[in-house]
């Protein structure tokens, strides 16, 4: 069974739409939450993470996601897309003495001006 | 320097072919992994270097031979691939211990003949 979930598969938005993509994970104990973005011929890059402490936290580009351990889940938000966040999300997760990085199966966003 | 540099960038090889795919980082990160990622899937992992030693291989096929030879550099060799090889190669690395935040490479993008 998959250990990390993104529901959405691909979403489609306009400009200064809002948007929440969800990530749950099945994992117990503590874990360390990670969104990745890949714009379309590079590599992850990290946007966000939260290890401990406030569960709403902010990342760069206007990104926000807010962990809610009794939902098991770690959503991304950002209040208003531009064309450019066009790209492949994903959601990991980390679980605390596990070396392993476990990664959901990605949600393609595609912005449209 | 929070870069992880993998070369080639592009890679082509025949079934017979013996290749390697290299990765350096001089974040001082003690952990380095290996990802294959097909197109429109997650990153999925292939093996973990901890203080450059081996400690995860998630059943990869020996065709595919890691090699850690300082705390900085990553090989993985590549041997009698398969068509079905043909992928991203990804190289990440992390500090060790349990906030696993993984610098990502840009990756090798391998086709196998």
């Amino acid at each position: 069974a998959q250990s990390v979930s993104q529901h959405n598969h691909h979403v489609i938005l306009s400009e200064a739409a809002s948007l929440e993509l969800g990530c749950n994970y099945s994992y117990g104990g503590t874990v360390n939450l990670f969104w990745y973005v890949q714009y379309p011929g590079q590599h992850l890059q990290l946007l966000l993470k939260y290890f401990s402490g406030d569960p709403l936290v902010k990342g760069i580009k206007g990104f926000e996601a807010e962990f809610i351990k009794s939902k098991f889940s770690f959503n991304l938000r950002k209040p208003s897309v531009q064309w450019s966040d066009t790209a492949e999300y994903f959601c990991a997760v980390h679980r605390t003495g596990f070396q392993k990085l476990v990664f959901g199966t990605g949600t393609r966003l595609l912005v449209s001006p | 320097d929070t870069e992880v540099t993998q070369t080639p960038k592009h890679l082509v090889m025949g079934m017979t072919n013996k290749k390697s795919l290299k990765c350096e980082q001089h974040m001082g990160h003690r952990a380095m992994y290996w990802y294959k990622q097909k197109a429109k899937k997650p990153p999925e992992l292939m093996f973990v270097y901890s203080y450059e030693k081996l400690s995860i291989n998630e059943s990869v096929p020996s065709r595919f031979s890691p090699e850690c030879p300082n705390s900085s550099l990553l090989n993985l060799h590549l041997h009698a691939l398969q068509p079905e090889d043909s992928a991203l190669y990804l190289c990440a690395s992390s500090r060790q211990g349990d906030y696993n935040e993984q610098f990502f490479g840009p990756g090798t993008r391998l086709t196998v003949l």
